[in-house]
């Protein structure tokens, strides 16, 4: 099997707080890790790669110290937005690489639709 | 670089009836291609993938799509389709020279007419 678990799947929270999510992969190890971020009806869009032991890699217009990602093991990563904003209302996916062979699959969690009031 | 169009972002077909969304790429290397399927309210699951074996990939819940070099296309079909088939597709291209990153299209909007 390959299933990635996110928590919380929603969160509501005050402006200028921070909001932890958790990404996990429940029954491989995933060296790498991918945070997307996904508007209403829109595509996702990745924000940074996340490496287990080393810090992650953004994608250009993502701000690394709004949006600070730590993979600590090689089953958890996690994504915290800081002082967030109302504009950073949206649904956040994370996913996981599988490696079978010589070959690469990205799973992905269920989401997590964060609300910033 | 890599991209992927979606042509349609809404597609409605009978209950029954033939499912096909397409999906074109480009890439400067030679392409991974997946389908993923979104509930809503949900993450992405996988629905089935090309890497370079067969051009035709079967796929979960009778799904399947071809890989045409010719074309850069990798459309989804499926002979009939089903009330639960009802969601968000998404066609993602990767590579095979071990780019991690995934390019998604804009997405296709399946909805099924009783």
């Amino acid at each position: 099997g390959a299933v990635v678990s996110q928590h919380p799947s929603r969160v509501i929270c005050k402006s200028g707080t921070s909001v932890k999510i958790e990404c996990r992969s429940l029954d491989f190890q995933a060296t790498t890790m991918f945070w997307y971020r996904q508007f209403p009806k829109q595509s996702l869009m990745l924000m940074a790669t996340s490496n287990e032991g080393s810090k992650a890699t953004y994608e250009q217009g993502v701000e690394k110290d709004k949006f600070l990602i730590n993979h600590a093991s090689l089953t958890l990563s996690t994504l915290t937005v800081t002082s967030a904003h109302p504009e950073d209302s949206s649904f956040y996916i994370c996913s996981a690489r599988k490696t079978s062979g010589d070959q690469e699959t990205q799973y992905f969690g269920p989401g997590t639709r964060l609300l910033v009031l | 670089a890599q991209s992927v169009t979606q042509l349609g972002s809404h597609v409605s077909v009978s209950e029954g009836a033939l499912v096909l969304l397409r999906c074109n790429y480009s890439s400067s290397v030679p392409p991974y291609l997946f389908w993923y399927v979104q509930y809503p309210n949900q993450g992405l699951q996988l629905l089935l993938k090309y890497t370079s074996a067969a051009t035709l990939v079967k796929g979960i819940n009778g799904f399947e799509a071809e890989f045409k070099k010719s074309e850069t296309s990798f459309h989804l079909t499926k002979p009939s389709a089903h009330m639960s088939d009802a969601a968000e597709y998404f066609c993602a291209v990767g590579s095979l020279n071990g780019n991690e990153k995934l390019t998604f299209g804009t997405g296709t909007r399946l909805t099924i007419i009783p």
